[in-house]
């Protein structure tokens, strides 16, 4: 079973560009997270989609970050404009259903390395 | 919010040697989890915990999950040069938290061959 997919791996642009993040989740997987991890911590929830609904947002930051789940598969993150403290790893992950209290297991991805110059 | 203190922040030790890593909580959880992060991949899951008191494990690994139900630990017996990487307790709550994982910020184990 393929696992989860990212692409790029790594983007570097300057400040005030747009980018883009892309990830495909493991076949079957109705539940998308996308999680950014600064230099040094642990993941931090930006969003949550239960299949094309985005049900958990709040901590996206709605001004520059927006993204999108069409067809409740693949899923596309965007930064528009990026700026300096963007620089991070963008991490998604997939699972069956909400983790709640049903013992369900998130499976990451590789995530997307971006540096914002 | 939840907040998640995990330490040691890193540990240098020893093939051969057992390590131990502790997290807890501000709040209480009802999941504790258990990742592996190494250079340039995501997370992988190690351990999961559902219960409070649980114990599990998992080849050379143990985790707990505190009878408080706001800690955990995680023990690696006779460590080997794989197992250098960042490791992650996560736990998520009830209620309207019940769905979000909050992560503490990692140990760096370094295994000296």
């Amino acid at each position: 079973e393929a696992g989860v997919v990212q692409s790029p791996r790594y983007k570097i642009i300057e400040k005030k560009q747009p980018v883009a993040f892309w990830c495909n989740p493991i076949s079957g997987h109705n539940t998308l997270y996308w999680y950014r991890q600064n230099l040094g911590q642990g993941p931090e929830l930006l969003i949550r989609y239960e299949n094309e609904e985005a049900v958990d947002d709040s901590q996206l930051p709605k001004d520059r970050f927006s993204a999108e789940r069409l067809k409740g598969v693949d899923s596309t993150l965007k930064i528009q404009p990026a700026e300096l403290g963007d620089s991070a790893v963008y991490l998604c992950a997939s699972s069956r259903w909400p983790i709640g209290d049903t013992g369900e297991t998130q499976y990451f991805g590789p995530g997307t390395r971006l540096l914002v110059l | 919010g939840q907040q998640l203190n995990q330490s040691p922040q890193s540990m240098f030790i020893q093939e051969g040697e057992d390590v131990s890593m502790n997290c807890t909580s501000s709040s209480i959880f009802n999941t504790w989890l258990w990742y592996k992060q190494d250079p340039g991949e995501g997370p992988v899951l190690l351990i999961a915990l559902y219960k409070a008191g649980e114990l599990t494990s998992n080849g050379r690994l143990t985790a707990q999950f505190g009878i408080t139900r706001k800690d955990s630990f995680l023990n690696i017996s006779a460590s080997i040069p794989s197992d250098v990487g960042i490791y992650f307790c996560a736990g998520h709550g009830s209620g309207g938290s019940n769905y979000k994982l909050t992560f503490g910020k990692g140990t760096l184990l370094t295994v000296n061959p």
